[in-house]
């Protein structure tokens, strides 16, 4: 099965609300994780990363905390913005090699 | 901050026929590129990886001689579909990283091909 595994889409929110995007992974050892962002017509953009357990990216108001006890990766953001509208990809990077495995991608649309 | 072309952005081809896919690095030099494939709601797919001035190193399933793919320099890699078909039809994305394989990939904004 997929090593990266995220909540499906599509998601509809008015500006100023939470958001959150869960994503779970599966790996042995301690793999690296990213969240990518795609805005239209763009190419894919790292979001935030995390290297290590416990470790927090964050980056234009978003956060995700790498929790290894529940191998989750979730992101968040306080209040959102019609701008943060985009495909959101959770993936992953095993500490022994580069590839990336990536999560399915989640449509989020920020309505005015 | 680093940006990756990919051009056509779409195209649309006859079955059997072959189609050439760039994908440039516009204001660094890529030492790798990687080639992916998206179907729809899916994940993307890592198809292969190529380092600059050698043979790209494909992933278990990828046909390697379906997708020829050249890195001759350090801001042009090229992904050829050689006869393609229908099921070929996909969202081919590509990356690239300025320092190595492990660092940071940088992606372009993806190349739709349609095959009839």
């Amino acid at each position: 099965g997929n090593s990266v595994t995220q909540m499906e889409g599509p998601v509809t929110l008015s500006e100023e609300a939470f958001l959150t995007i869960n994503c779970t992974y599966t790996a042995t050892g301690y793999p690296s994780l990213f969240w990518y962002v795609q805005y239209p017509g763009e190419g894919l953009q790292l979001l935030l990363k995390a290297t290590k357990a416990d470790d927090k990216g964050s980056n234009k108001g978003f956060e995700a905390t790498y929790r290894k006890e529940t191998t989750s990766f979730h992101l968040e953001k306080g209040s959102v913005q019609v701008s943060d509208s985009a495909v959101y990809f959770c993936a992953r990077r095993r500490s022994n090699d580069y590839k990336l495995s990536f999560g399915a991608g989640t449509t989020v649309t920020v309505r005015a | 901050g680093a940006v990756v072309s990919q051009h056509p952005s779409w195209v649309i081809c006859k079955s059997g026929t072959s189609v050439k896919i760039e994908c440039r690095s516009l204001d660094f030099q890529a030492t790798t590129m990687f080639w992916y494939r998206q179907f729809p709601k899916q994940s993307l797919m890592l198809m292969a990886t190529s380092n600059e001035g050698s043979k790209a190193t494909y992933e278990q399933g990828v046909e390697k001689d379906k997708f020829l793919i050249n890195h001759a320099s350090l801001t042009l890699s090229t992904l050829t579909v050689t006869s393609a078909h229908p099921e070929d039809s996909s969202f081919y994305i590509c990356s690239a990283s300025d320092a190595g394989a492990t660092d940071t990939q940088y992606f372009g904004p993806g190349t739709r091909l349609t095959v009839l």
